[in-house]
């Protein structure tokens, strides 16, 4: 089945600090790809996505690019802001599974001032 | 655009009584909708999937008659958690995703439920 693995947090930067949150995949298919953030006491937001390989996906200054040949689709930015300190699920969406989101455990990152 | 509500943002019931929580998609029509549960720093379960005008197809390991799930019409679906228990206690929260947009799911801002 279809799976998403991405790095343990916590993890702890300095505000400016460059942010990297590991996430490889498996899929049967040709899934979509996913980047969420969960701030405290909220639901999910959609931070990006990419639909197909090559893609990349951009937002608020995170970037993640769909590398089909590594299947991963890390998470960065090049520089953090306290108010970036969440927990960040990557996910996929594959069409064989119904377009069900399958997720990865959650990062939590902590953006110290 | 794609703004999913949910009420209430937090409830506490004794237990054995049911509650009612509700999905809306503000803004666009949802044909589909999800309900995840979330416990504590961990990562979202699914629950459910509904589907307007038909029955939801539920997980393995989720009860039906406990967790009663209901999507009328396009913009709402309705999760019943029946005769409340302590360790239903958790995060609930759900999605929606429009005709248009198969592969992205909007999520709702969730609801905490605790049940004493």
């Amino acid at each position: 089945g279809d799976s998403v693995t991405q790095m343990e947090g916590p993890v702890t930067l300095s505000e400016e600090a460059f942010l990297t949150i590991n996430c490889t995949y498996t899929a049967t298919g040709y899934p979509s790809l996913f980047w969420y953030v969960q701030y405290p006491g909220e639901g999910l937001q959609l931070l990006l996505k990419a639909t197909k390989a090559d893609d990349k996906g951009s937002n608020k200054g995170f970037e993640a690019t769909y590398r089909k040949e590594t299947t991963s689709f890390h998470l960065e930015k090049g520089s953090v802001q306290v108010s970036d300190s969440a927990v960040y699920f990557c996910a996929l969406s594959d069409q064989a599974a119904g377009n069900k989101l399958t997720f990865g455990g959650g990062t939590r990152v902590l953006v110290k001032p | 655009g794609a703004v999913v509500s949910q009420h209430p943002s937090r409830v506490i019931c004794k237990s054995g009584t049911s509650v009612k929580i509700e999905c809306r998609s503000l803004d666009f029509q949802a044909t589909t909708m999800f309900w995840y549960r979330q416990f504590p720093k961990q990562s979202l379960m699914l629950m459910a999937t509904s589907n307007e005008g038909s029955k939801a197809t539920y997980e393995q390991g989720v009860e039906k008659d406990k967790f009663l799930i209901n999507h009328a019409s396009l913009t709402l679906s309705t999760l019943t958690v029946t005769s409340a228990h302590p360790e239903d206690s958790s995060f609930y929260i759900c999605s929606a995703r429009a005709l248009h947009t198969q592969e992205t799911q909007y999520f709702g801002p969730g609801t905490r439920l605790l049940v004493l």
